[in-house]
This record gives C-alpha cells, structure tokens and sequence, in this order.
C-alpha cells in the first residue's frame, strides 16, 4: 500500500533555531502534501498544503515567514520552523493522497515528528 | 458551532463489547468521510472511509452514514484491548482541494479485558 515517511521523528532544538522535517511519498507521486499540526488532547489542525513547484497555500493563522514549506518534487516536501520557540513545540504529521487514486481516496499519513523546543 | 464534533470520551467498553463511536459534522454538503485511529504519540491510521448513506462493513468495523442527519459512526464488534486507542472522525471540506480535512477531536476508546 501507499507509504509516506516522515524524518525525524523526534527532534530536541533549542529556542531560536530552525528545525527541518521531510515527508516522503515511497511508492506514489504527490502534486499535494499536507501539513498538520497537533498539540497534547487536541485534534490536527491542517496548517498548510505543499504543492509541487508552487507556493504553499497557508491556513488562517499561520505564518508562513515561520513555517516554511518547500515542494521540489512530487515525492518530496519539506517543513521547517523557523526561529523555533518553546510554543512550536508540538506534533508536526504530514500526509499525502495518491494520484493514481480515485477523487475520495483517503490520506496517508507520515508517522509525524514531536518537536520539542527548550 | 465546530464543524466536526466527537465526544471526547473516554468511552469503556468490556473485551468483545460493540464500541459505537459518534461523530457529526456541520457542512452539508460534506462528501467524504473517514474515520481514523491514533495510538498516543502516533500519527492517524485509516480504518474505514464511507461516502454514500447506509452502512460500510469491514472485518470487525462498520460506519454508518446519514447525511440528513449529518450523522456519521463507526461500530467495532467483538472489541479487543489492541483496539483501545483515539479514534478520529474527519470530514472532506467541501470546495477544498482533496485531502484538506477537518478532524474532530477524538473520542478515546478503553477496551478493558
């Protein structure tokens, strides 16, 4: 089946630094990845949509000067924070559709990174 | 009013209990649903996607549909400890590009043996 990776899945940086974390599609092409976010007991909150040779598309709220996504291929998007304070600290969970798929094909997900910020 | 409401549980049910799992949405015109499964520290698993009204079976799951109530569920059978986990209803945002879900919450299952 369809498998997206996720690196790292645990990362430690300290205040004011900048962390990067890669989505991979392993065995399908991705004009679209998605970025979700998820603090302790709350649920995923979409944050941005990577699209492939394009720009981002950001949710409400977030800014994209922090969380800066880059879509160079159609297997690979990345996220990094930038400037990263204790309050980015959280799950980061990316996830992508197969395009050979039909309309509803559900989302695959990355096993996510929980980035803690010191 | 949020737009993909679950109770938050947590929901017990004994070992080889029906769990039923609820979950309602405000957007209408909604087409696709689903219903995921996160482990603590995990990210979300797929257990079952529904898009028409009635009933979709699968192995030990089923989800139930109805889109007049707007109204969508998801039935484990013979339950199992392996199953306790928080279970994730999300729905399809309508006019957004495919994948762009909206999630509730999570109701948090305990299956005690």
């Amino acid at each position: 089946g369809a498998v997206v990776s996720q690196h790292p899945s645990r990362v430690i940086c300290k205040s004011g630094t900048s962390v990067k974390i890669e989505c991979r599609s392993l065995d399908f092409q991705a004009t679209t990845m998605f970025w979700y976010r998820q603090f302790p007991k709350k649920s995923l909150m979409l944050m941005a949509t990577s699209n492939e040779g394009s720009k981002a598309t950001y949710e409400q709220g977030v800014e994209k000067d922090k969380f800066l996504i880059n879509h160079a291929s159609l297997t690979l998007s990345t996220l990094t924070v930038t400037s990263a304070h204790p309050e980015d600290s959280s799950f980061y969970i990316c996830s992508a559709r197969d395009l050979s798929g039909q309309g509803n094909s559900p989302l695959h997900f990355g096993n996510g990174t929980r980035l803690t910020v010191t | 009013q949020k737009e993909v409401e679950q109770n938050s549980g947590p929901l017990s049910v004994p070992e080889g209990a029906i769990a039923s799992l609820n979950c309602t949405y405000s957007d209408r015109v909604s087409q696709s649903f689903f219903w995921y499964r996160q482990y603590s520290g995990k990210s979300p698993e797929l257990i079952m996607s529904i898009y028409s009204n009635g009933d979709k079976e699968d192995g030990r799951f089923t989800a139930q549909l109805n889109k007049a109530s707007q109204y969508v569920s998801l039935l484990i059978r013979d339950s199992q400890p392996s199953d306790s986990a928080t279970y994730l209803c999300a729905v399809n945002r309508s006019g957004g590009s495919q994948g762009n879900l909206i999630f509730g919450k999570g109701t948090k299952l305990s299956v005690k043996p």
